[in-house]
């Protein structure tokens, strides 16, 4: 299995600020996903990052507000615009081929007040 | 549409007491995955199990097992013997086909159980 780190594990943000994760794994994989889970809830997917195209957003996230970048094959960032204390959740990223087993990174936990 | 559920939202055993975990899903597509995941209070997801829609064998891994029937679309799991260390939320997922009964990686999660074992 992939071994997926994320940066920063945690933070504490003000609305109206934007904040970028980062999600690092150890192999090249073609396909990563960004979730959220807000609390107490279940995992959403917000969106498939796959290396050299648009990411592709799931209904209700929108690229103006959950920008994602994927430079390569081991790595991906999701930026969290123009925050709002709704936003406060843990976001995680995935890799798996299709079919295959999905491997999560450890999340990072955001609060924003 | 695809969808899971997870109709225990929480459960309290006390240590060395067997505990099912149920899961029943929705899917239209003959090709389809389940799988299992623990969530503990540290929050990073731990795969448990992979099972495809063709392989309707029980699966046994010490003292956790599931127990997979396609007709009454149920994928339980079941921990025997349960410890203090395996109270955590555990989440059931289904993978989307596409169209054409392929398999994405978009995973569908149940609402989850939380799980707490008493010593």
């Amino acid at each position: 299995s992939a071994v997926i780190s994320q940066k920063p594990s945690r933070d504490i943000c003000q609305r109206g600020t934007s904040l970028t994760i980062q999600c690092q794994v150890d192999s090249q994989v073609t396909m990563m996903f960004w979730y959220r889970q807000q609390p107490g809830q279940s995992l959403t997917l917000i969106a498939t990052a796959n290396q050299g195209s648009e990411a592709t957003y799931e209904s209700g996230f929108v690229i103006d507000k959950f920008p994602i970048s994927r430079p390569n094959l081991t790595f991906s960032t999701l930026t969290v615009s123009n925050m709002s204390p709704e936003d406060s959740s843990i976001y995680l990223c995935s890799v798996g081929p299709a079919g295959e087993t999905q491997y999560f990174g450890p999340g990072t936990r955001l609060l924003v007040l | 549409a695809q969808k899971v559920t997870q109709a225990q939202t929480e459960i309290s055993v006390v240590e060395k007491e067997d505990v099912t975990l149920d899961c029943v899903y929705e899917t239209r597509d003959t090709t389809y995955y389940l799988f299992w995941y623990k969530q503990p209070p540290s929050g990073e997801l731990v795969f448990l199990i992979r099972r495809n829609s063709f392989d309707e064998q029980n699966e046994i891994s010490g003292r956790y097992s599931w127990n997979f029937q396609k007709s009454t679309s149920s994928f339980n799991f079941t921990i025997t013997a349960s410890q203090v260390v395996d109270s955590a939320v555990y989440f059931c997922a289904l993978s989307e086909a596409r169209g054409y009964g392929g398999a994405t990686n978009k995973l569908i999660f149940g609402t989850g159980t939380l799980l707490a074992v008493q010593p």
